[in-house]
C-alpha cells in the first residue's frame, strides 16, 4: 500500500492564480480530510469528507474548494490564489472501526503565493 | 476554531533523559492520537486512545487518555538522538473534526 500520496511536493503561485492539490488513498478510508500547517498554529482543518459525494466544511475553508467522486481521491481546489494561502498542506485519511477511528497523514504540498 | 492547549511549547533534554508533555482541552474527546512530524514530513501516528484512562504503550513511548476525557498525556522514555521533532496531539469524535494542539518542539543532546 502506498498509503496517503500527495501531489506536487511543492508549488509556487502568483496571486490570482488557481490551482489543484492532489490527494489519493489505497486503503479504503471511508474520511479524508484536508490540513494546512502554519508556523505556531498547528494543523487546521480546512475541508473534510465523510464518504463519496459528501463534503463539509472545517476551521477555515475560506478560498478552498473540494469535491469526492470516489473514495480514493479528495482534490483541494484553490481558487484565486492569495499570498495568505503560503503554507503547507497535508492531506489526511481515516477509518473507524468498532468507534475506533485513526488518521493517517500524507507527506503534505509546500505552497508558496507571490 | 478549537486548538488545544499542548505544552510544553519546546523541551531541550539529555540523551537518556525521559520526558513528558501533555494536552488539556475544554472538550470532551472519546479519541485522543498522538504524532510525530521530522523536519519536511507528514505526521507519523504514534498511538491512538480510545477509552477514558487507558494507558497504551508503543515501544518506549506510553500515553494515557485522561479520565476527564479533556486530556491526555505523552512520555518518553530513556530518549535518545532520533526523538528530535514536533510531537502533536490531536482529539477528536468519530467521524467528525480532529483538533489538533499547537506542538512540543523536542531536541535531544547527545
Amino acid at each position: 500500500n502506498a498509503g496517503v500520496t500527495q501531489t506536487p511536493k511543492f508549488q509556487v503561485l502568483k496571486t490570482g492564480q488557481s490551482m489543484t492539490l492532489q490527494c489519493a488513498q489505497d486503503m479504503n478510508h471511508e474520511y479524508m480530510s484536508w490540513y494546512r500547517q502554519d508556523p505556531g498554529m498547528g494543523l487546521r482543518l480546512i475541508h473534510y469528507s465523510v464518504g463519496a459525494g459528501i463534503t463539509d466544511q472545517g476551521e477555515v475553508p475560506n478560498g478552498y474548494n473540494v469535491s469526492r467522486s470516489t473514495t480514493e481521491d479528495f482534490p483541494l481546489r484553490l481558487l484565486s490564489a492569495a499570498p495568505s494561502q503560503t503554507s503547507v498542506y497535508f492531506c489526511a485519511s481515516s477509518y473507524a472501526q468498532w468507534g475506533e477511528e485513526t488518521q493517517y497523514f500524507g507527506p503534505g504540498t509546500r505552497l508558496l503565493v507571490l | 476554531g478549537q486548538q488545544l492547549n499542548q505544552s510544553p511549547q519546546s523541551m531541550f533534554i539529555q540523551e537518556g533523559e525521559d520526558v513528558s508533555m501533555n494536552c488539556t482541552s475544554s472538550s470532551i474527546f472519546n479519541t485522543w492520537l498522538w504524532y510525530k512530524q521530522e523536519p519536511g514530513e507528514g505526521p507519523v501516528l504514534l498511538i491512538a486512545l480510545y477509552k477514558a484512562g487507558e494507558l497504551t504503550s508503543n515501544g518506549r513511548l506510553t500515553a494515557q487518555f485522561g479520565i476527564t476525557r479533556k486530556d491526555s498525556f505523552l512520555n518518553i522514555s530513556a530518549s535518545i538522538p532520533s526523538d528530535v521533532g514536533i510531537y502533536f496531539c490531536a482529539g477528536g469524535n468519530t467521524g467528525n473534526q480532529f483538533y489538533f494542539g499547537t506542538g512540543t518542539s523536542l531536541t535531544v543532546i547527545p
